[in-house]
C-alpha cells in the first residue's frame, strides 16, 4: 500500500513568486493535515481536512496560504505571494478518521523543502 | 503549546534498550499520548500510542504510569538507524473538533556503536 505522497520534494523560488504543493494522502484516509516546520522552529499544525472540507484552519499563518482538498482525494497548499519567511519544510498526513484513537494514527510523507530567496 | 516535557538529548549503546522518558502532569483522562520519530530529513513516522495501559508492538513498547502523568518509551535493542528525534505528544482535541498533533522539541537520540 502506497504511503502519503508529496510533491515536489524540493522547491526553491524567489520572493513573490507562486508555489503550490501537493498532497496525495493514503488510499481511504478521509483525514488529511498539512503541518510546517520553519526553521529552527518545531513542527506546526496549518490545517486539516475531513474529506473535502476544513474541519480546522487555525493554523493557517495568514491568507497567503490556500489550501484545497477538491473531490476529497488529494490536496493543494498554495503560497501565492512567496514571502522568504515561508521557507522550511511541508508536510502532509493522512489518517482514516478523527474519533477513533487506532484509526486516528497520522502517516506523514516525507515532505516538501520550500527556500524561497 | 505542547503538553509534554522531554530531554533534549540522550545516548544509547547499540544493542542496548533505549528507555525514553516523558512528563506530561496535566493529561486529561481521555487523552492519549502518541510517539513520533523523525529520522533526518525524513518526515515524521508513527511509534506507538496508549491511553493507560502499557502497549508493545513490533517497534517498541510504551509504558504508561499509573497517574499517567509520565510514560517511557523504550526501544529494546537500539540500533544506529535508530537514532532519531523522538517526539511524545498528548493528542488533544482543538476547539474546531480536529486532533492535531502538537510537537514540542522532542528527544535527539543518538545510538552509539
Amino acid at each position: 500500500e502506497a504511503g502519503v505522497t508529496q510533491f515536489p520534494s524540493h522547491s526553491v523560488i524567489e520572493k513573490g513568486q507562486t508555489v503550490t504543493l501537493r498532497c496525495d494522502p493514503i488510499s481511504g484516509h478521509d483525514n488529511l493535515y498539512w503541518y510546517r516546520r520553519v526553521m529552527g522552529k518545531e513542527i506546526k499544525f496549518l490545517l486539516h481536512f475531513v474529506k473535502e472540507s476544513k474541519q480546522d484552519e487555525s493554523g493557517m499563518p495568514n491568507n497567503r496560504f490556500l489550501a484545497e482538498r477538491t473531490g476529497g482525494t488529494y490536496s493543494t497548499l498554495k503560497v501565492q505571494p512567496a514571502e522568504l519567511e515561508d521557507s522550511g519544510v511541508y508536510f502532509c498526513a493522512s489518517s482514516q478518521v478523527s474519533g477513533s484513537a487506532a484509526k486516528n494514527i497520522q502517516y506523514f510523507g516525507a515532505g516538501t523543502r520550500l527556500s524561497v530567496l | 503549546d505542547a503538553k509534554t516535557t522531554q530531554p533534549t538529548s540522550m545516548d544509547c549503546a547499540e544493542g542496548r534498550a533505549a528507555n525514553l522518558p516523558c512528563n506530561h502532569s496535566t493529561i486529561s483522562g481521555n487523552e492519549y499520548v502518541y510517539w513520533y520519530r523523525q529520522i533526518h530529513s525524513q518526515g515524521p513516522q508513527y511509534i506507538i500510542h496508549g491511553l493507560k495501559n502499557n502497549e508493545t508492538n513490533e517497534m517498541a513498547s510504551l509504558i504508561i504510569t499509573e497517574d499517567r502523568k509520565s510514560s517511557t518509551l523504550i526501544l529494546p535493542h537500539a540500533t544506529l538507524r535508530d537514532t532519531a528525534v523522538y517526539y511524545c505528544i498528548v493528542r488533544v482535541r482543538s476547539g474546531a473538533g480536529s486532533y492535531q498533533l502538537t510537537f514540542g522539541k522532542g528527544t535527539k537520540l543518538s545510538v552509539i556503536p
